[in-house]
């Protein structure tokens, strides 16, 4: 079974700090990795997708991704109330094929 | 440019009765998925269609099943409906080309 490991929590972060989400993932031959914001009783929003190992920053999101570790993350600078929402992490390829296997996602609570 | 456009978005069904779901893809967008997204839960795979064709199918039974037509709209189509079938219901659109999956606003289905 392949599977996406990410902490329920919530993670509560004060209004300007980072939030930083973690992720793991099973399986190793994943190519594709993903993280999407869903806020209640919303359909998730695509944030951000990396292929390759590394960092890529877009606006105030960084995604992070080391394959020898299985591991993704996200880091949110300068977070926001608004940025208050449930972070999906997804991978997608090789054993899982063309299906995206979603983590049950990490609630996240940005305080005023 | 209009998203990924899901019908209709709210739906109470009986036990034993079937139920037909509707997604538009994103303009450009060949590739149509569909996933199961229970409360507290990462959305499921359902299945992925592409050149109206079922490409991939999760864990699902035969009572769900789908449809893609030549303008890359798609349909779901659940037969004798659970109670434990109740769900969000999202469709994702993507290009064949590129993994990046943007979700429709998802169809709330509820059996009594």
């Amino acid at each position: 079974q392949k599977e996406v490991e990410q902490n329920s929590g919530p993670l509560s972060v004060p209004e300007g700090a980072i939030a930083s989400l973690n992720c793991t993932y099973s399986d190793r031959g994943s190519q594709s990795f993903f993280w999407y914001r869903q806020y209640s009783g919303k359909s998730p929003e695509l944030i951000m997708s990396i292929y390759s190992n590394g960092d890529k920053e877009d606006g105030r999101f960084t995604a992070q991704l080391n394959k020898a570790s299985q591991y993704v993350s996200l880091l949110i600078r300068d977070s926001q109330p608004s940025d208050s929402a449930t972070y999906l992490c997804a991978s997608a390829g090789v054993g899982g094929g063309f299906k995206t296997i979603f983590g049950a996602g990490t609630r996240l609570f940005v305080k005023a | 440019d209009a998203g990924v456009t899901q019908s209709p978005t709210h739906l109470i069904k009986t036990r034993g009765q079937q139920v037909t779901l509707r997604c538009s893809p994103k303009s450009g967008h060949d590739t149509v998925s569909w996933y199961q997204q229970a409360l507290g839960q990462g959305p499921q795979f359902i299945f992925q269609y592409y050149e109206e064709e079922e490409r991939q199918r999760g864990n699902f039974p035969d009572r769900f099943s789908g449809h893609q037509f030549p303008n890359y709209s798609s349909e779901l189509n659940v037969n004798a409906l659970l109670l434990g079938d109740s769900a969000l219901y999202l469709c994702a659109s993507s290009s064949n080309r590129l993994r990046d999956a943007f979700f429709g606003q998802g169809t709330r289905l509820t059996v009594v």
